[in-house]
């Protein structure tokens, strides 16, 4: 079993529109929770860092840990064409320097 | 921008050449990453470094070595190329072991 799971897509909505993206993992002494946004032939780039549990929002962004469900989510709002990206997750248990990525969920925000 | 500077970005190479990727950042953390990226794989963990001359292995390091003598560069190097090896090589840096991860551009390696 993956350390961190997350369903590839791809994901397509029409511009406006709210997204979901998600992740579940199997480790529950993961505390730290990120997520990056990656477009074509880029390095990732980090959008929401969060530790332990509860919600951090950013701007359109809003970033939840649900820890007891060991599930993590992302929500874009009012997307626009220029999130189309792959977003990764990425999770930490703060040890042994061992980030846990999940392999990213293609998005098309359709105009 | 997180002053991470990969080279070379690509390279076509044939098995069984030596190869070494460089990554030089400039600021001055002192966590360094390298990642290899792969379809259906995602990110993997190839070696890191927590300081000068201090480096330790990841999750995917067989065929790979690293070396950090400055704590602005950290070098990674493919003794003897795979056609496995071909893939987009990422370098990091973060200020703490817990920190955010900063990710440089990319190296596409290609071997032949």
């Amino acid at each position: 079993q993956k350390e961190v799971e997350q369903d590839p897509g791809p994901l397509s909505v029409p511009e406006g529109a709210i997204v979901s993206l998600n992740c579940t993992y199997s480790n529950s002494a993961f505390q730290y929770f990120m997520w990056y946004r990656q477009y074509s032939r880029k390095g990732p780039e980090l959008l929401m860092y969060t530790y332990s549990s509860g919600n951090k929002e950013d701007g359109r962004f809003t970033a939840q840990v649900d820890k007891s469900s060991k599930y993590i989510s992302l929500f874009i709002r009012d997307s626009q064409p220029s999130d189309s990206a792959t977003y990764l997750c990425a999770m930490s248990a703060g040890t042994g320097n061992q980030f846990y990525f999940g392999t990213g969920t293609s998005l098309t925000v359709i105009p | 921008d997180a002053g991470i500077t990969q080279s070379p970005r690509h390279k076509v190479t044939e098995t069984g050449t030596p190869v070494t990727l460089r990554c030089h950042q400039t600021e001055n953390h002192r966590y360094m990453y390298w990642y290899r990226q792969d379809p259906g794989h995602g990110l993997r963990l190839i070696h890191y470094s927590y300081g000068v001359k201090d480096t330790d292995k990841g999750e995917v390091s067989d065929g790979y070595s690293v070396s950090r003598s400055k704590t602005e560069d950290f070098l990674l190097t493919l003794e003897s190329a795979t056609s496995s090896q071909t893939s987009v090589y990422f370098c990091a840096i973060s200020v703490t072991y817990t920190g955010e991860l900063f990710f440089g551009e990319g190296s596409r390696l290609t071997v032949l």
